[in-house]
């Protein structure tokens, strides 16, 4: 079944880094992304990572993907106020004919300055 | 600015009463997507519309419909209203292209309260 599951809530320093995690069931998904959504706002990508690679940087954030156990985390470095958000993971399985996305539940991180 | 419009951006009604979400795509895009954000269910797929055909379903009750038109504008009608149907409601368009990837722009959300 598809069902994406993230932990509700990160509370971390300014400067710290931030660890958001993600667990999903669909092993045919072969794209997952992050989005992230402010306060009253939409939601904006972030980044995404291709299944067939196992890590992804891009500035302060990097992707990990673990394909066995289905695990996929976003690290952001040094970390930022301005970071205080909510984060979704979202994955695609455009081999059933759409591209619809199954998010997570979302992760609030809140950074404390 | 994701190129996505979404009106209105606030929407308050009655129960029992009926209402149309209208979005309009980015420019180029042939696919669009609905998507109810809610406190207890998150966020969650409604339906897909690409190039006015129907082309996926999600969670999306029968007391709601959706069309995309000719000029790849899309409309989402919500009737009956119960309570529950409180939320914020999300368009997306992509393009669709066919390689795997792809990025979907969100609007903001037109936010739909029923009293």
């Amino acid at each position: 079944g598809e069902d994406v599951e993230q932990s509700l809530f990160l509370s971390v320093r300014e400067g710290d880094s931030s660890v958001i995690n993600c667990t999903y069931t669909d092993s045919s998904s072969t794209y997952l992304y992050w989005y992230k959504q402010e306060p009253g706002a939409g939601l904006q990508l972030l980044t995404y990572i291709f299944s067939n690679m196992d890590m992804k940087q891009d500035q302060r954030l990097t992707v990990l993907l673990n394909k066995k156990d289905k695990h996929l985390s976003l690290r952001i470095a040094d970390t930022q106020t301005g970071d205080s958000a909510i984060y979704f993971c979202a994955e695609s399985e455009p081999a059933t004919g759409t591209y619809k996305y199954i998010f997570g539940t979302g992760t609030r991180l809140k950074v404390l300055a | 600015d994701s190129g996505v419009t979404q009106t209105p951006k606030h929407l308050i009604t009655a129960t029992g009463q009926r209402v149309t979400l209208r979005c309009s795509p980015r420019s180029g895009d042939l696919s669009v997507y609905w998507y109810q954000q809610s406190l207890d269910q998150g966020l969650q797929f409604l339906i897909q519309y690409y190039n006015g055909e129907e082309r996926a379903k999600g969670n999306i009750l029968e007391r709601f419909s959706a069309q995309q038109f000719p000029d790849l504008h899309s409309e989402l009608n919500l009737s009956s209203l119960e309570l529950g149907d409180s939320a914020l409601y999300f368009c997306a368009s992509s393009v669709d292209g066919g390689s795997g990837y792809n990025e979907q722009f969100f609007g903001p959300g037109t936010r739909l309260t029923v009293l």
